[in-house]
């Protein structure tokens, strides 16, 4: 079936390690984005990929690299620079351009002890 | 960029229509309205997106006003599992990011 996967759902780490979030599509989709989403808030864009070897920061970028090697993948690391990562991460695709819907993973809720 | 302005919190009761209202006063004449949906924990849920027209599917209706200044997502027949939050997003013009606010949470009542 096609769609989007997330990888781990539920992570831990220690404070201070960098850890490193799956997102694969099979849509053939052009565009990714990596959101968060704190308690009772709404998402967050932290950074987005148009294509292949390119991406943009979001709006909360600072403590978060991305990669776009392939296609299909778009791997998010939460740096420990990232002062409170605990947080729910949403990976998404999509066709770049209007009238095209996005596509979202079922998340990874990541947990920093 | 358009902005969207939702209500935070709306209930309805099961089997009767909700009417979830968004205002985006500042849309562009080429700019969409998308709706989404995010049941607790999960991830979003696509529903459906108008230019101008009003728009159906099998989960839901859009009406966009005239001046397209505004819209409603109407679900003609609530149930439980529609209990979720709602976002109304005009994709940022030019480059078409999705910018999630924090919606409207709807809950249908027994």
């Amino acid at each position: 079936d096609g769609g989007i996967t997330q990888s781990p759902k539920y992570l831990f780490r220690k404070e201070g390690q960098n850890v490193t979030l799956s997102c694969e599509q099979n849509l053939n989709h052009d565009a990714m984005y990596w959101y968060r989403q704190d308690p009772g808030q709404g998402l967050r864009l932290i950074y987005y990929s148009q294509i292949v070897n390119d991406f943009q920061k979001g709006d909360i970028a600072e403590g978060y690299s991305v990669s776009r090697e392939k296609k299909e993948s778009f791997p998010l690391t939460v740096t420990s620079a990232q002062k409170n990562p605990t947080a729910f991460y949403l990976c998404a695709s999509s066709m770049w351009g209007a009238n095209t819907e996005a596509f979202f993973g079922q998340g990874t809720r990541l947990t920093v002890v | 960029d358009a902005k969207t302005t939702q209500p935070p919190s709306m209930d309805c009761a099961e089997g009767r229509a909700a009417n979830l209202p968004c205002n985006h006063s500042t849309i562009s004449g080429n700019e969409y309205v998308y709706w989404y949906r995010q049941i607790h924990s999960q991830g979003p849920q696509y529903i459906i997106h108008g230019l101008k027209n009003n728009e159906t599917n099998e989960m839901a209706s859009l009406i966009i006003t005239e001046d397209r200044k505004s819209s409603t997502l109407i679900l003609p027949h609530a149930t439980l599992r529609d209990t979720a939050v709602y976002y109304c997003i005009v994709p940022q013009g030019g480059s078409e990011k999705l910018v999630f606010g924090k919606g409207t949470k709807l809950t249908v009542n027994p």
